[in-house]
């Protein structure tokens, strides 16, 4: 099975600017150029929202303020501009192969 | 517009039975692979098992190989979870989720499972 790691368990940031959130996979992810990595969005009370897939690609309507990046093992998400409607629960989760894994998740508050 | 709604959650005593059920509408719905992903209290997300645009393929998270059944009816737009042998640790929402190949494209709003005696 793929583990994956995420860092850290949680993160609070001031209203403007960035956070950073790491998940390393324990094998690679690279196949055939492509990265299966994704990174989604979680809000109490809500289904999870899809943000970037192929580690880097956004989402439709995801703001620019979301950029994903790595490859390999190890990737990041970045909240550029933070807001605070980005308050939520950040999940990596790879589908390289079954069983298909989450990282544990990061919560970002509000500094 | 896409719609997954799940029904079928509840409470149920641990060893019990449930069946999950997600009624897909808006897309064409053979042509989607289709997921069940668990929201356990205070944890994170986890995969629990998936199945192919035909029924034909279907895999598990080990922790409910052998007590989990996925299946599909493509004719009624229909997705099922059958669970048995059901244990305190399966407590979670559950999320119908359909996509692309493994890709998670779209979410149901998910249904409470309660394993309690």
């Amino acid at each position: 099975d793929i583990v994956m790691r995420q860092s850290p368990d949680s993160l609070a940031v001031s209203l403007g600017e960035r956070a950073t959130i790491n998940c390393k996979s324990s094998q690679s992810l690279l196949s055939e150029s492509k990265d299966f990595l994704v990174w989604f969005q979680q809000k109490p009370g809500q289904p999870p929202k899809r943000l970037i897939y192929w580690a880097s690609t956004r989402d439709y309507g995801v703001p620019d303020r979301f950029s994903g990046s790595g490859s390999g093992t190890d990737f990041t998400l970045t909240i550029s501009n933070l807001q605070a409607e980005d308050v939520a629960v950040y999940y990596c989760q790879q589908y390289y192969s079954e069983p298909l894994t989450f990282g544990g998740g990061t919560k970002v508050e509000i500094k | 517009e896409v719609q997954l709604v799940e029904s079928g959650g509840g409470l149920v005593q641990p060893g019990g039975s449930l069946t999950l059920s997600c009624a897909a509408s808006g897309f064409r719905f053979s042509g989607y692979w289709m997921n069940w992903v668990r929201l356990p209290p205070g944890k994170g997300l986890e995969w629990v098992a998936i199945i192919g645009r035909d029924g034909s393929e279907k895999y598990y998270i080990g922790s409910v190989e052998g007590r989990f059944s996925i299946s599909r009816d493509n004719a009624k737009n229909l997705l099922f979870l059958q669970m048995n042998n059901v244990r305190a640790d399966d407590t979670a929402v559950y999320y119908c989720v359909g996509g692309a190949g493994y890709l998670f494209d779209f979410w149901g709003q998910g249904t409470l499972v309660t394993v309690s005696s």
